[in-house]
């Protein structure tokens, strides 16, 4: 089982509608979440940054984690063309200097 | 204001030739990493380097070198390219390691024949 998994998709839906992309992770140590966002032929930037269970919110942006699930979402509203994207969640791992990425949800808004 | 650079954008090479992907930023950044992305598998951690002349193995560090005698660059070799390591390659660093937030790079789109 990989430590972090994301459903790939692509997953297409029309402007103006909400988003849901979601993450699940297997280790109860993670305690910071992060979600990347990364344009074509573009390296992955960060968009959002989380600490503990509960909701963060950034614009058009809502970052959930559920601690006692093990899931983490990111919530979109009033999505844009612009927010086509591939989106990665992100945890880093406290035992060693690195981050684990889940493998990106591929994301189109259709005008 | 340059941040985090990558050299070069494109490579096409041959099996069984050496390549180097160079990787420089501009923030004294202690951390440096290397990634390869591949459909399907995400992005995947090569190497890293805490600081100059620390580096550590990553999660797919087969066929690949690297060295970090600066603080600003951390090249990446593959000693003798195969097929399979056709990817794309991304640079990121950060302040710290763990939680601190990596900044990345272009990306390197590497094509071997």
């Amino acid at each position: 089982q990989k430590e972090v998994e994301q459903d790939p998709g692509p997953l297409s839906v029309p402007e103006g509608a909400i988003v849901s992309l979601n993450c699940t992770y297997s280790n109860s140590a993670f305690q910071y979440f992060m979600w990347y966002r990364q344009y074509s032929r573009k390296g992955p930037e960060l968009l959002m940054y989380t600490y503990s269970s509960g909701n963060k919110e950034d614009g058009r942006f809502t970052a959930q984690v559920d601690k006692s699930s093990k899931y983490i979402s990111l919530f979109i509203r009033d999505s844009q063309p612009s927010d086509s994207a591939t989106y990665l969640c992100a945890i880093p791992d406290p035992s060693a200097s690195k981050i684990i990425f889940g493998s990106g949800t591929r994301l189109s808004i259709r005008p | 204001d340059a941040g985090i650079t990558q050299s070069p954008r494109y490579k096409i090479t041959e099996t069984g030739r050496q390549v180097t992907l160079m990787c420089h930023q501009t923030w004294s950044h202690s951390y440096m990493f290397w990634y390869r992305q591949d459909l399907g598998h995400g992005l995947r951690l090569i190497y890293y380097s805490a600081a100059a002349d620390i580096t550590d193995k990553g999660e797919v560090p087969d066929g690949y070198v690297v060295s970090r005698s600066k603080t600003e660059n951390f090249p990446l070799t593959l000693e003798s390219a195969t097929r399979s390591q056709t990817s794309v390659y991304f640079c990121a660093s950060s302040l710290r390691g763990d939680q601190e937030t990596q900044y990345f790079g272009p990306g390197t789109r590497l094509l071997v024949l």
